[in-house]
């Protein structure tokens, strides 16, 4: 099982519409979860990140954990065209002899219609 | 604010070169990582660095080497190019583990033919 799984996509919403994105993870020691957005031929860049249990709200964007189902999703209302980009799951993971590193998911591509 | 800068942006390689990739970071984080990305893909670790000289290796590590002397400096060497190595290699940084957001260069563009 791979570390961090995402639905490749593409997804494509119209606009004014909710995009779920949605990523699973496979450590239960992960402690901090990361939702990156990639424009084409650009570098990630961070849209949010939640640690606890629940739901984690700013501005259009809601990130949702779930520890126990090792499950987070990303929820953007009202999407705009502007959205159009990958979004980049990533997580905080234990690796052999207590080191954390960061890895992230393939991505899903997403894209906003007008 | 400079961040993380990578030199350079574009690069060709012939088969067998060798090269440098450079990375440095003007905010004092402790972390520092490099990634492959492929053409639509996601991110693959390369090596990682907890502090000066201290550095590990990630998911697909063969083919390269790091050295990590200073807390700004983290140069990915890469030793007898080869096609398999033509990607886009992203530098990244951030302060501490949890909690903490991930600074990522512009990234450097690497055909190797």
């Amino acid at each position: 099982q791979k570390e961090v799984e995402q639905n490749s996509g593409p997804l494509s919403v119209p606009e004014g519409a909710i995009a779920s994105l949605n990523c699973t993870y496979s450590d239960r020691g992960s402690q901090s979860f990361f939702w990156y957005r990639q424009y084409s031929g650009k570098s990630p860049e961070l849209i949010m990140f939640i640690y606890s249990n629940g739901d984690k709200e700013d501005g259009r964007f809601t990130a949702q954990l779930n520890k126990a189902s090792q499950y987070v999703s990303l929820l953007i209302r009202d999407s705009q065209p502007s959205d159009s980009a990958t979004y980049l799951c990533a997580v905080f993971t234990v690796i052999q002899g207590g080191s954390e590193k960061l890895v992230f998911g393939k991505g899903t591509k997403l894209t906003v219609n007008p | 604010n400079a961040g993380v800068t990578q030199t350079p942006k574009f690069r060709i390689l012939k088969i067998g070169q060798s090269m440098t990739l450079q990375c440095t970071q003007d905010m004092n984080h402790n972390y520092m990582y490099w990634y492959r990305q492929d053409p639509g893909m996601g991110l693959k670790l390369i090596y990682y660095s907890v502090g000066a000289g201290i550095t590990d290796k990630g998911e697909v590590p063969n083919g390269y080497n790091v050295s990590r002397s200073t807390t700004e400096d983290f140069p990915l060497r890469l030793e007898l190019a080869a096609p398999s190595q033509t990607s886009v290699y992203f530098c990244a940084s951030s302060y501490s583990k949890v909690a903490s957001e991930a600074f990522f260069g512009q990234g450097t563009r690497l055909t190797v033919v």
